[in-house]
């Protein structure tokens, strides 16, 4: 079956960035997202990129996609305090459910 | 505007009680979903309905039913509750045809 797995948990200084990675086994994967998840919270959806995109970036956050290495990372610039959640990393095959990775703890330290 | 809502947030029940959550998405999506996430934070798909029909059954118990009773609503029922129901119960919805899904805030339920 599929198989999503990140680190489980990274630390990093205010302002320095923040690269969290993931790795899948999924050949058929369509599409892959970054989820964050503050304590006690939902999941918010952050970003998510189509699986024939190399890079997606929306203002802080760079998403890289090496299909032929099935990895994905997700790096934050500027790295803020309000940036410590769980982040998780997802995968979907065309329209059908997500398959979630275990979640990095990302703790930022001013 | 919420737009996907779960009720209730919290639920503390004794083992062996029958117990509900509620989910209500506003945003006419057509497919919605449940997830698990356990006490170590993996998440893990239960369920899923399309335009009220259940698509997706993983390997969940039969204690747990999800009930359809239009496309905005996908509520979960869960029988003889036992210590391991203990989670947060995340519901989600999106379009079929789309590729993001937008989750609820959860439902953390506690099974003493």
């Amino acid at each position: 079956g599929e198989d999503v797995e990140q680190s489980l948990f990274l630390s990093v200084r205010e302002g320095d960035s923040s690269v969290i990675n993931c790795t899948y086994t999924d050949s058929s994967s369509t599409y892959l997202y970054w989820y964050k998840q503050e304590p006690g919270a939902g999941l918010q959806l952050l970003t998510y990129i189509f699986s024939n995109m190399d890079m997606k970036q929306d203002q802080r956050l760079t998403v890289l996609l090496n299909k032929k290495d099935k990895h994905l990372s997700l790096r934050i610039a500027d790295t803020q305090t309000g940036d410590s959640a769980i982040y998780f990393c997802a995968e979907s095959e065309g329209y059908s459910t997500l398959t979630f990775g275990k979640g990095t703890m990302l703790l930022v330290s001013p | 505007d919420t737009a996907v809502s779960q009720t209730p947030k919290y639920l503390v029940t004794q083992m062996g009680n029958d117990k509900s959550i509620k989910c209500e998405q506003n945003l006419g999506h057509d497919t919605m979903y449940w997830y698990k996430q356990d006490s170590k934070k993996f998440l893990k798909i239960m369920f899923s309905y399309n335009n009220k029909e259940l698509i997706i059954n993983e390997t969940v118990p039969n204690r747990f039913s999800p009930k359809s009773p239009d496309k905005a609503h996908l509520n979960l029922h869960i029988n003889s509750l036992e210590l391991g129901d203990s989670a947060v119960y995340f519901c989600a919805s999106k379009y079929r045809v789309e590729e993001t899904q937008y989750f609820g805030p959860g439902t953390r339920l506690l099974v003493l």
